[in-house]
This record gives structure tokens, sequence and C-alpha cells, in this order.
């Protein structure tokens, strides 16, 4: 089964633009959930879609936003980028079974570089 | 107090050796534990889950859970030295709701030849 994937793999942007990243869950999974990486926060929870609603939402500003598709493929969109937006950005899904804690599978992530 | 606390490292251990690896959490009614290990520029990966108190083995792999003192370890037997990586401990706490992962800072392993 393929795993998670992401794209673009990485991305230069200026302080200002927009961003929009992609994310394919493991086939058969309807949760996906979105973090942000960095060296001096680790690893941080932005929010997480099933069935094409959101369910949760991390400490982030309103200038992250995300939203899911009814194939449960994500996007995530960051406005106004800003110097401290630099991270990698994981997404990763699950398939809530039985007996089994919402195990959660990342991707490879998309590494946002901005200037 | 962070949500979800682990030593930073290294813990550096030689090839063959237990390496054990620890977390504290701080939401009482946090019911699910994950391990996860990330290589350096890699994305995390799972290696173990664990939501009742006790042990859980997979292979060299042991998680250990005690709710009591909100306490949850990771052993690997016969560390190799391509163990040597970043682990993360990550909770999902009673009051986060569905898929929302609290992540320690992690833990750096180094496991010498």
């Amino acid at each position: 089964k393929a795993g998670v994937t992401q794209t673009p793999r990485y991305l230069i942007k200026t302080r200002g633009q927009q961003v929009t990243l992609s994310c394919s869950p493991i086939s058969g999974h309807r949760s996906v959930s979105w973090y942000q990486q960095t060296p001096g926060q680790g690893l941080q929870f932005l929010f997480e879609y099933f069935s094409e609603t959101q369910r949760n939402k991390g400490n982030f500003p309103g200038r992250f936003s995300g939203r899911q598709f009814s194939n449960s493929r994500s996007e995530m969109n960051v406005s106004t980028l800003e110097l401290g937006d630099s991270a990698l950005y994981l997404c990763a899904s699950s398939f809530p079974k039985q007996g089994v804690p919402y195990e959660q599978y990342f991707g490879p992530g998309t590494r946002l570089t901005v200037t | 107090q962070k949500e979800v606390e682990q030593n930073s490292g290294p813990l550096s251990v030689p090839e063959g050796a237990i390496a054990s690896l620890n977390c504290t959490y701080s939401d009482r009614g946090s019911q699910s534990f994950f391990w996860y290990r990330q290589y350096s520029g890699k994305s995390p990966e799972l290696i173990m889950s664990i939501y009742s108190n006790g042990d859980q083995e997979d292979g060299r792999f042991t998680a250990q859970l005690n709710k009591a003192s909100q306490y949850v370890s990771l052993l690997i037997r016969d560390s190799q030295p391509s163990d040597s990586a970043t682990y993360l401990c990550a909770v999902i706490p009673f009051s986060g709701g569905y898929n929302k992962l609290i992540f320690g800072a992690g833990t750096r392993l180094a496991v010498h030849p």
C-alpha cells in the first residue's frame, strides 16, 4: 500500500506571498492531520480533517488554513508568509480501527523556506 | 510545565546494549501514546503505540506505560548503529480530542559500534 504523499517536497517563497501544500493520505484513510516542525518549537499540531470537516485546530494564526476534499486529499494554505513560517510541514493520515488508538502515519513533508 | 517532556540527550549507548528512553506527560486523562523515530532530514516513523498500563513488545522494541505515574518509556534491545535517530514521544491528550498529537521535543539516541 502506498504511503502518504506530499507535494511539493521543497518550496522557496518570499515574505508576503502565500503558499498551498498538498497531501494525499494512505488509501482508505479518511483523517488527515497537519503539523509544523521547526528546530525551536519542535512538532506542533496545526489542524485535522475528517470527511471534509475540520475537527480540531491547534494554536496557529488564521493565516494557516486547510481543507479536505471528498477523496480525502487535503491542502493547507499559508497566507502572508513570514520568515518564521520557514519549517517542515508534515501531513499524517490515519484510519481509526477498533482497539487501535488513532495511529498516524506521516508523509515525507514539505520543506518551506521563506526569504 | 510542558505537556510532554523528554530528555533531549544525546543518549549514547554501545552496540548491543539496551537503550532506555523516557517520557512524562501532564494530562492525566490521556489515553493514547506513541513512539516515533525520526532520522535526520526525514519524517517521523511510527514504531510503537500503547494505550494500556504495562508492557507492549514488538521485536526489539518494548513500550511501557504507567498511567498512575504519567510515564511512558521505550526500550530498545540489542541496539544497532542504525537505531541512531531522534525518538519522539507523542500523546493524544484527553482534552485534545481526535487526532491531535502532542509531541515531546525528542531524545537523540546515538549507538556507537
